[in-house]
């Protein structure tokens, strides 16, 4: 069956323009999850949804971020007025949500889009 | 807040050795991930355990509660086997929280 989707693979942008990122998770996982990486950094949580709710957004590191997802499904990070320090790939990960807490739940990653601020 | 250590950062062996990753945390925990990522960058979950040991293939992992430790070890390794190993534990410790992530070990092996 089909993994977990990204979209961008790639994306270059200005400094203060705004991006969206996007996930696709795989089919009937109710959990999904943003993480970024640094270059040379380890992996960094950013927000955690449920189905559609968020209950822990405790990872965005500014107001510049946001994310949603509709549906139960599709994920949208979006970050707007980047700046040069948002430079990272950006991944997304679902699962079956079965676990009852994200942290006892087998996660499934996407390949990332690789974020590229000038 | 749960805080996760692994060593060595880096490790290069030869083919055929037998490899040993550590990972220690500080709080206690209910299940503890160790992941592979792979040169191109893809992740890929290897294991989540929270009790004893666990073997898939050339891949054996362990944690001991009591002493807040995992090791991953990979027998007779080989060159596919050079990625970056990463484990994450609850940030909270329990279950509770999301995944925090050590910082890695880059493994290379040499034919």
């Amino acid at each position: 069956g089909a993994g977990v989707s990204q979209s961008p693979s790639n994306k270059v942008t200005e400094k203060g323009k705004d991006v969206e990122l996007r996930c696709d998770p795989i089919s009937g996982h109710t959990a999904l999850y943003w993480y970024r990486q640094s270059l040379g950094q380890g992996l960094e949580f950013l927000i955690y949804f449920q189905g559609n709710s968020a209950p822990d957004k405790s990872g965005l590191p500014s107001d510049r971020f946001s994310a949603e997802r509709t549906g139960g499904s599709v994920s949208t990070l979006t970050i707007q007025r980047t700046q040069q320090e948002d430079s990272a790939v950006y991944l997304c990960a679902s699962s079956p949500g079965r676990g009852g807490s994200p942290s006892t739940d087998t996660q499934y990653f996407g390949p990332g889009t690789r974020l590229t601020v000038l | 807040k749960n805080e996760v250590e692994q060593s060595p950062q880096n490790l290069t062996a030869q083919e055929g050795e037998f490899i040993t990753i550590n990972c220690s945390y500080s709080v206690g925990i209910s299940a503890l991930h160790w992941l592979q990522q792979h040169p191109g960058g893809g992740i890929v979950s290897l294991f989540m355990l929270s009790s004893g040991k666990k073997k898939h293939g050339r891949l054996i992992a362990t944690i001991n509660i009591q002493e807040k430790h995992s090791s991953l070890h990979i027998t007779a390794s080989h060159p596919r086997d050079s990625a970056v190993y990463i484990c994450a534990a609850p940030n909270y410790g329990g279950s509770q929280g999301n995944l925090i992530f050590g910082k890695g070990t880059k493994l290379s092996v040499k034919p």
